[in-house]
């Protein structure tokens, strides 16, 4: 595709609920990212990867939040038993170059009730 | 702690005139700092770009100034258009790093621009 897609644009979870956010990067892009964006604030940092290795994970709020990108291009963000306070739009990007600027798809808002 | 930092949340401009946008940081071992723009309902794109071997990047209308003693850059858009109006966030990195472009994103601006 011509950008990076994600899925679902939107999503609803109950507290507790586990939900799973897919990221479709630019083909050939190595660079993938994930950011949470709270309302109000500034993207925040979550993991990267380089091809199919989990390279940083430092911005992972919780053990609750895991991510995957098994074959070096689509990636999952699955966070379990959702929480209140992970109502948030999930960011994912991506890039060609670790040194490159960073394409932002249109990110999954998610909201816990 | 905020180690970027955009101490303007809104900014409201007339069309033609210009947009001055701020942006503070703490980190000194930030050393690529980029400015992406966000409409509502879409990813952040991005806007332009400076290395901190520089002091000025210019793009058309748009010039990021950064003033590494004072840890400080500005956004300028001269001039202002309508289709400007829209989110600004100001973003640093420390560029080459093997872990890539983990940005460390400001808290945002949101610039209208008046007809």
């Amino acid at each position: 595709g011509a950008g990076v897609s994600q899925s679902p644009r939107y999503k609803v979870a109950k507290r507790g609920q586990d939900v799973a956010l897919r990221c479709d990067p630019i083909s050939g892009h190595v660079s993938l990212f994930w950011y949470q964006q709270a309302l109000g604030q500034g993207p925040e940092f979550l993991t990267y990867f380089q091809n199919e290795a989990q390279l940083d994970k430092s911005g992972l709020p919780s053990d609750r939040f895991f991510a995957e990108r098994p074959e070096g291009s689509v990636s999952t963000l699955k966070i379990q038993r959702t929480q209140q306070e992970d109502s948030a739009v999930y960011l994912c990007a991506s890039t060609r170059d670790p040194g490159e600027k960073l394409f932002f798809g249109s990110g999954t808002q998610l909201s816990v009730l | 702690d905020q180690q970027v930092k955009q101490n303007s949340p809104s900014l409201s401009v007339q069309e033609g005139r210009i947009s001055i946008l701020n942006c503070d940081y703490t980190n000194s071992m930030f050393d690529y700092f980029l400015w992406y723009k966000k409409y509502p309902a879409e990813g952040p794109t991005f806007l332009i770009s400076i290395s901190s071997i520089k002091d000025k990047n210019e793009d058309g209308r748009f010039t990021v100034f950064l003033n590494k003693s004072a840890k400080h850059l500005s956004l300028h858009i001269v001039p202002s258009q309508p289709g400007d109006s829209a989110v600004y966030f100001c973003a640093a990195s420390v560029y080459g790093k093997a872990a890539g472009n983990k940005l460390t994103f400001g808290g945002g601006t949101r610039v209208l621009v008046k007809p």
